[in-house]
């Protein structure tokens, strides 16, 4: 079974801090993903990798940024955080464009 | 610009009832087509995966339909049950930017089987 494990389910952070959230798969897949899911809005890409150390930016990337050191590992860096950051943050990963397989989400509160 | 639509936004059904979940994409050339459940506070479980070049896709009590000319695609839940109740999402993967691909998720239909 392919896990997708994130480092928190729930985060409180205040603003203007430097908020780091950690997606790590299992499966050796080349693609990961962070969304931001919020009500009305719906499920965003904010960036994805496609192999280590390359990133590309999705449909919201400002005032964030990512980290792929490691295949396996795919950090998102909020490097000042601000209460419209306050959302859901979910990781995925797949292998090329197959079934993508997400984590728990991390429900990011900024006060 | 892919957008996927997905109608009615919310739907309750009596328990035993087919459910029927409509999704619309605007942009035919995509490589697969994507159907996910999702619980209250939690991340997104696979249900199929659909390729362009199939018409349908089907896991147990669920199937799954692509018309990919009409930009449609439907999934059928038969006889429900209250353990159906969730938040069903559709997304289109496209080909996008020189080195990847992307998914464009629809805003979910959130489906309530009523005992």
């Amino acid at each position: 079974d392919v896990k997708v494990t994130q480092s928190s389910r729930y985060l409180v952070k205040r603003t203007g801090e430097k908020v780091f959230l950690e997606c790590v798969q299992d499966m050796d897949h080349e693609n990961m993903f962070w969304y931001r899911q919020d009500p009305g809005l719906g499920l965003r890409l904010i960036y994805f990798s496609y192999d280590v150390k390359m990133k590309e930016k999705g449909d919201i990337p400002e005032g964030y940024s990512v980290s792929r050191e490691k295949k396996e590992r795919f950090s998102l860096i909020l490097e000042s955080a601000s209460t419209n950051q306050t959302s859901m943050y979910l990781c995925a990963s797949s292998w090329l464009q197959e079934t993508q397989y997400f984590g728990p989400g991390t429900r990011l509160l900024v006060l | 610009k892919q957008e996927v639509t997905q109608i009615p936004a919310a739907l309750s059904v009596p328990e035993g009832e087919n459910l029927v979940l409509n999704c619309s994409f605007t942009d035919s050339a995509i490589y697969n087509l994507q159907w996910f459940r999702q619980d209250p506070g939690k991340g997104l479980t696979s249900l199929l995966l659909i390729q362009s070049s199939q018409r349908e896709q089907t896991s147990g009590r669920l199937n799954a339909s692509l018309d990919k000319s009409s930009g449609r695609s439907t999934l059928y839940i038969a006889a429900s049950q209250p353990g159906d109740s969730a938040t069903y999402l559709c997304a289109v993967f496209d080909m996008w930017g020189a080195a990847g691909n992307k998914l464009t998720f629809g805003g979910g239909t959130r489906v309530l089987v009523k005992p």
